[in-house]
């Protein structure tokens, strides 16, 4: 059972630099989600997913694009690296449940990308 | 907006001893909530849930949270503490906007020594 899978575990980006965190689930879960986590302040939502071809905003998506052109990968790209986004960043993923719209599924987390921008 | 807060940054308990991680929540309408543990260097797992019923929620690991919707919190209990417990834990509420969107808490780091 493979589960949520992420890679890299450690990426160190010079400011400006471009980069894709890849995630992918074996679970056939249609929801998929990307947070953020920093150091008092829990985890933020950066984007998600309901399903293949459709994405929406979270609470921070600024500087961050996502696509989902399968049901299985869920990739977050950074377009131009900032200091900012030194984080360490976790995807998601639930199961939607009939009609696509549960709302009390759990979610599966991977282990994690631990990116630092210089 | 929907919220939860976590008082505390640590607790400190004995192995044997019993624990609460505390948690209020701050919602429109009706509250669903969550409680997920992080171990070092782990992502997040899901202990327990919340969304109708009984108040007293029954979770994974022997942990149990009790549901106060008059001091609008979201406890998390363990009758007896193990060394193992020693972890983050998060509180979580869904987003209003619904789905699988949670808001989290800041977190709670749980030491629990020999």
């Amino acid at each position: 059972n493979a589960g949520v899978t992420q890679t890299p575990k450690f990426q160190v980006l010079k400011t400006g630099q471009s980069m894709t965190l890849q995630c992918a689930q074996d679970m056939n879960h249609e929801y998929m989600s990307w947070y953020r986590q920093d150091p008092g302040m829990g985890l933020r939502l950066i984007h998600y997913s309901v399903g293949a071809g459709i994405t929406d905003q979270g609470e921070v998506p600024n500087g961050y694009n996502v696509s989902r052109s399968t049901t299985e990968d869920f990739p977050l790209r950074l377009l131009s690296a900032a200091p900012s986004q030194t984080s360490v960043y976790f995807c998601a993923s639930s199961y939607s449940g009939a009609g696509g719209r549960a709302t009390n599924e759990k979610l599966f987390f991977g282990s994690g990308t631990q990116l630092s921008v210089l | 907006a929907q919220s939860v807060a976590q008082p505390e940054d640590q607790v400190n308990v004995a192995e044997g001893n019993p624990l609460t991680v505390k948690c209020t929540y701050s919602v429109s309408g009706n509250p669903y909530l969550f409680w997920y543990v992080q171990y070092p260097n782990r992502g997040l797992q899901f202990l327990l849930k919340y969304i109708t019923g009984d108040n007293l929620v029954k979770g994974s690991y022997g942990f149990e949270a009790e549901f106060n919707k008059s001091q609008t919190s979201f406890h998390l209990k363990k009758p007896s503490a193990l060394v193992s417990d020693s972890a983050l834990y998060f509180c979580a509420v869904r987003d209003i906007r619904g789905f699988q969107k949670l808001v989290f808490g800041t977190g709670t780091r749980l030491l629990v020594s020999p």
